[in-house]
């Protein structure tokens, strides 16, 4: 089965630094790479997600990248802010945007 | 729309105690699914629900039973809960296939296994 892989599993950065975020996935038939952020206590919610057949997708300060050759995906930060302060989620999945294999995830710690 | 409820909130159960989780959508989602959430593990799939009437196992399936009889509702039930069991259940829908939309998580059930 899928796995993912995310690092690093905690990261801290200055207010106003930008963040980021990296996960690999071993089945090359994955071709939906969401982001999930988890505040503490909460249910996790969806930020961003990206699809196999394009690159990059930006929305605002956060962007992801999709590498398929390496089967490699990245979560990007600009210009963090202390409410940026959670847990983020990788996943991966083939053709639904259930049946997700997710990463173990990275806590995010944005000082003032 | 109340969007994926779960109830209850909090549990705690004894060993070998049973007893259902339950998990309701009122997006007339097909699919729906149950993840366990466990520190340093991430959430990780114990069943899904491609419609009424089809199940079928995840990545940790072991321990736990579900059912599918209505669009709207997806239960799961313990059998005979151990400490291992001990964790946060996040039931969670979406439509089928990559139409744009995303996948919705409840709030999550809290369980505590003595």
């Amino acid at each position: 089965g899928e796995n993912v892989e995310q690092h690093p599993s905690t990261l801290s950065v200055q207010e106003g630094d930008s963040a980021v975020i990296k996960c690999t996935y071993s089945d090359s038939a994955s071709n939906y790479f969401p982001w999930y952020k988890q505040e503490l206590g909460k249910r996790p919610q969806l930020i961003i997600d990206i699809r196999s057949n394009v690159g990059e997708k930006k929305d605002q300060r956060i962007a992801v990248t999709l590498n398929k050759t390496a089967k490699h995906f990245s979560l990007h930060i600009t210009e963090t802010q202390p409410e940026d302060s959670a847990v983020y989620f990788c996943a991966a999945s083939i053709w639904t945007a259930s049946k997700l294999t997710f990463g173990t995830g990275t806590r995010l710690q944005v000082t003032l | 729309n109340a969007g994926v409820t779960q109830t209850p909130k909090f549990q705690v159960l004894k060993t070998g105690q049973s007893m259902t989780l339950q998990c309701a959508q009122d997006m007339n989602h097909e699919y729906m699914s149950w993840y366990r959430q466990d520190p340093g593990m991430g959430l990780r799939l114990i069943h899904y629900s491609v419609g009424a009437g089809i199940t079928d196992q995840g990545e940790v399936p072991n321990g736990y039973n579900v059912s599918r009889s209505t669009t709207e509702d997806f239960p799961l039930r313990l059998l005979s809960a151990a400490p291992s069991q001990t964790s946060v259940y996040f039931c969670a829908s979406s439509v089928a296939g990559l139409t744009g939309e995303t996948q919705y998580f409840g709030p999550g059930t809290r369980l505590l296994v003595l």
